[in-house]
């Protein structure tokens, strides 16, 4: 099956901050990748889908990028509403494994 | 609009099964596969399986094949997860999440989550 490492697991900054959040994948997964951001105690939300398409109402701030193995999630200038954790998930087949997760908080 | 809702919260004990529904309504249940995933206490979200409401396919994370099914009643437009023999590490919030479409796909609608509590 194919691994999803995230890096950092977590990660400290300030309002305003560009934050980048890597992803990488075992094997090649084409571009069949997606972020979600979840609040704690809140449903998961989708942010970004096809590694670089964003949702529908997500602001713009938050962008993907990547193909193949190596994937980015950044957002360009952090703000207090974007405190959450953040995961990656393949899903061109199964298992549609998540990455573990990385945890933004403010400084 | 698309709503996925959930079964509220199941006290179980070791041993037993657990059957959490998830109806759908506001789109053409058949038209979109379901996944479902867990996230155990303090912990990240765990994929644990995949079904085509439209024919009745499965896919099942390894970790929780011959204790999981997933089935769906096109009738009433509600999916169900059923997990046996529990133990205490399935303590956790179960989600179900429609994908964007009939494949494997991103999901963009999730259901409120269902917490199933494994204790003696």
């Amino acid at each position: 099956d194919v691994q999803m490492t995230q890096s950092p697991s977590s990660l400290s900054a300030s309002v305003g901050d560009r934050v980048t959040i890597t992803c990488r994948a075992s094997l090649g997964i084409r571009n069949y990748l997606a972020w979600y951001q979840q609040k704690p105690g809140k449903v998961p939300k989708l942010l970004i889908y096809a590694a670089s398409s964003l949702q529908s109402g997500v602001p713009s701030r938050f962008s993907g990028s990547g193909s193949g193995t190596d994937f980015t999630l950044t957002i360009s200038s952090l703000q207090p509403e974007d405190v959450a954790t953040y995961y990656c998930q393949k899903y061109n087949s199964a298992p549609q494994t998540f990455g573990q997760g990385t945890k933004v908080e403010l400084k | 609009q698309v709503q996925l809702v959930q079964s509220g919260a199941e006290v179980k004990k070791p041993g037993a099964s657990v059957k959490v529904s998830c109806k759908a309504s506001g789109y053409s249940f058949t038209d979109n596969s379901l996944t479902w995933v867990r996230q155990a206490p303090g912990q990240g979200l765990e994929w644990m399986g995949w079904i085509n409401t439209y024919n009745g396919m499965t896919d099942y994370a390894q970790n929780l094949q011959g204790r999981v099914t997933l089935t769906t009643d096109t009738s009433t437009n509600t999916a169900y997860m059923e997990l046996r023999s529990l133990v205490s590490d399935d303590t956790a919030v179960y989600f179900c999440a429609r994908e964007a479409h009939s494949g494997y796909d991103y999901l963009p609608s999730w259901g409120q989550g269902t917490l199933v509590t494994v204790s003696s």
